[in-house]
């Protein structure tokens, strides 16, 4: 299966600031996904994301406060803008390459 | 819509027995995959096995096997000799073979916390 690099691990941001969180696919993937996971909880679908359109956003989540970029089947950003100590939450992405679904690392932010 | 449920927040194993993790789920579709996932600490979440709703065989990968009950809509995981490097965080997962339905994204469960006693 692919291997997904997710950057950066973690992180701390003053609030109002903003982070953007990069996903690197080793192979190319017609779809991939951003999670948002509160500590010790399940995983909640913030986008979905296909190269040369718009993100599909959840309900819940707008496209202000997390514009995502799919520039090419092998890449993609999720901006976390204007942040607030409510984002603080490890985020997830994830491509889909046939039936299988896998990874990034996550990456913990904490603002504050 | 598709909801996942684990009924089981934390369970806990004795070292080399075997434990076994529920999950059901509710759809009207007929054609779906269901997937378990484990997430330790380090937050990489890593497939463990995978079953395909039209085989009626369960799916099995080494220690890890499931017990799928298409009619009950219940997948529980069973984890046979159990080890330490077992301990993490287990989703149960949903996703739809229907190729229009919502970008074939996964439901997941809330999850079952396993600890894996010595």
């Amino acid at each position: 299966s692919a291997v997904i690099s997710q950057k950066p691990s973690r992180d701390i941001c003053q609030r109002g600031t903003s982070l953007t969180i990069q996903c690197q696919v080793d192979s190319q993937v017609t779809m991939m996904f951003w999670y948002r996971q509160q500590p010790g909880q399940s995983l909640t679908l913030i986008a979905t994301a296909n190269q040369g359109s718009e993100a599909t956003y959840e309900s819940g989540f707008v496209i202000d406060k997390f514009p995502i970029s799919r520039p090419n089947l092998t890449f993609s950003t999720l901006t976390v803008s204007n942040m607030s100590p409510e984002d603080s939450s490890i985020y997830l992405c994830s491509g889909k390459q046939l039936t299988e679904a896998f990874f990034g690392q996550g990456t913990r932010l904490t603002v504050v | 819509a598709q909801t996942v449920t684990q009924s089981q927040p934390e369970m806990s194993v004795q070292e080399a027995e075997t434990v076994t993790l529920s999950c059901t789920y509710d759809t009207s579709e007929s054609d779906y995959y269901l997937f378990w996932y484990k997430q330790p600490p380090s937050r990489q979440m890593i497939l463990v096995i995978r079953q395909e709703a039209y085989k009626q065989q369960n799916a099995t990968e080494n220690r890890f096997s499931v017990n799928f009950q298409k009619a009950a809509k219940s997948f529980s995981l069973k984890i046979s000799d159990s080890q330490l490097g077992d301990a993490a965080m287990y989703f149960c997962a949903y996703r739809s073979a229907e190729k229009e339905t919502s970008g074939s994204r996964l439901t997941f469960g809330e999850g079952t916390q396993l600890t894996v006693n010595p």
